[in-house]
C-alpha cells in the first residue's frame, strides 16, 4: 500500500527556516515525480514544487524560488523541502504527494 | 502561468441528482506528448486531496464510475452522475502541462 507521511512542520518566526520531510512506502521514489502542495488556512490548494525521478529536475512556483529547495533521498525513499526566509504568507498545511497519492500534511505557521 | 478558472464556486445539489463543474484554462493544456494533463481532485472536509481523474478522463483506482471527466484544450468538465452524501467536499482541477503547475480555485459541493 502506498503511504506518504509528512513531518517537520511547526511554529517559526518570520525569516526563519524549517525542513519538511516526507517518508514514502509502498513504492520507490526513484521511479516517481514527487510534489509539495500547500493550503493556507481556509484557502485552496497551491502547487509549490516538484522533483524528477533521479532528482536532477526541480521546479518551483515563483513565490518560493530562491527560498525553498526540494530534494529527495532515494536511498531512504524520502522527500524533503528546505524552507528558508519564511514569510507569513508561507503559513499553510504542506502536503507531499506522488500525483495519485497524497500524505496527511504538516502544518507550518510563520508568526512572531 | 496557466490560470484555471472554475465555476460554480459553490454547488448545492440534491442527493441522487447530477452535478457538473467547469474548469477553463487560460492556455491549452495539451502536452507535446499528446496527453491533456488535466487532473481533478476531491478534498473532503478535514482530509488530504484525493485524485479522482487524471489526463482529462481517466478514473483513478477505486473511484466510483459516477465520476467522469471530459473536455479538450482549454475547457474541461467534471460530472457526477448521481451525487451521494460522501461526495461532499471541495473539487479542484489542476494542470501539469505547464510550469508552474496550477490549481483552480475550488468548487465546494454541498447537499441541499
Amino acid at each position: 500500500e502506498v503511504q506518504l507521511v509528512a513531518s517537520g512542520g511547526g511554529l517559526v518566526q518570520p525569516g526563519g527556516s524549517l525542513r519538511l520531510s516526507c517518508a514514502a512506502s509502498g513504492f520507490t521514489t526513484s521511479n516517481s515525480w514527487m510534489n509539495w502542495v500547500r493550503q493556507a488556512p481556509g484557502k485552496g490548494l497551491e502547487w509549490v514544487a516538484n522533483i524528477g525521478p533521479d532528482g536532477s529536475d526541480k521546479y518551483y512556483v515563483d513565490s518560493v524560488k530562491g527560498r525553498f529547495t526540494i530534494s529527495k533521498d532515494n536511498a531512504e525513499n524520502s522527500l524533503h523541502l528546505q524552507m528558508n526566509s519564511l514569510r507569513g504568507e508561507d503559513t499553510a498545511v504542506y502536503y507531499c504527494g506522488r500525483g495519485d497519492k497524497w500524505g496527511q500534511g504538516t502544518l507550518v505557521t510563520v508568526s512572531s | 502561468d496557466a490560470v484555471l478558472t472554475q465555476s460554480p464556486l459553490s454547488l448545492p445539489v440534491t442527493l441522487g441528482q447530477p452535478a457538473s463543474i467547469s474548469c477553463k484554462s487560460s492556455q491549452s493544456v495539451v502536452h507535446s506528448d499528446g496527453n491533456t494533463r488535466l487532473n481533478w481532485f476531491q478534498q473532503r472536509p478535514g482530509q488530504s486531496p484525493r485524485r479522482l481523474i487524471y489526463n482529462l478522463s481517466n478514473r483513478d483506482s477505486g473511484v466510483p464510475d459516477r465520476f467522469s471527466g471530459s473536455g479538450s484544450g482549454t475547457d474541461f468538465t467534471l460530472k457526477i452522475s448521481r451525487v451521494e452524501a460522501e461526495d461532499v467536499g471541495v473539487y479542484y482541477c489542476m494542470q501539469y502541462t505547464h510550469w508552474p503547475h496550477t490549481f483552480g480555485q475550488g468548487t465546494k459541493l454541498e447537499i441541499k
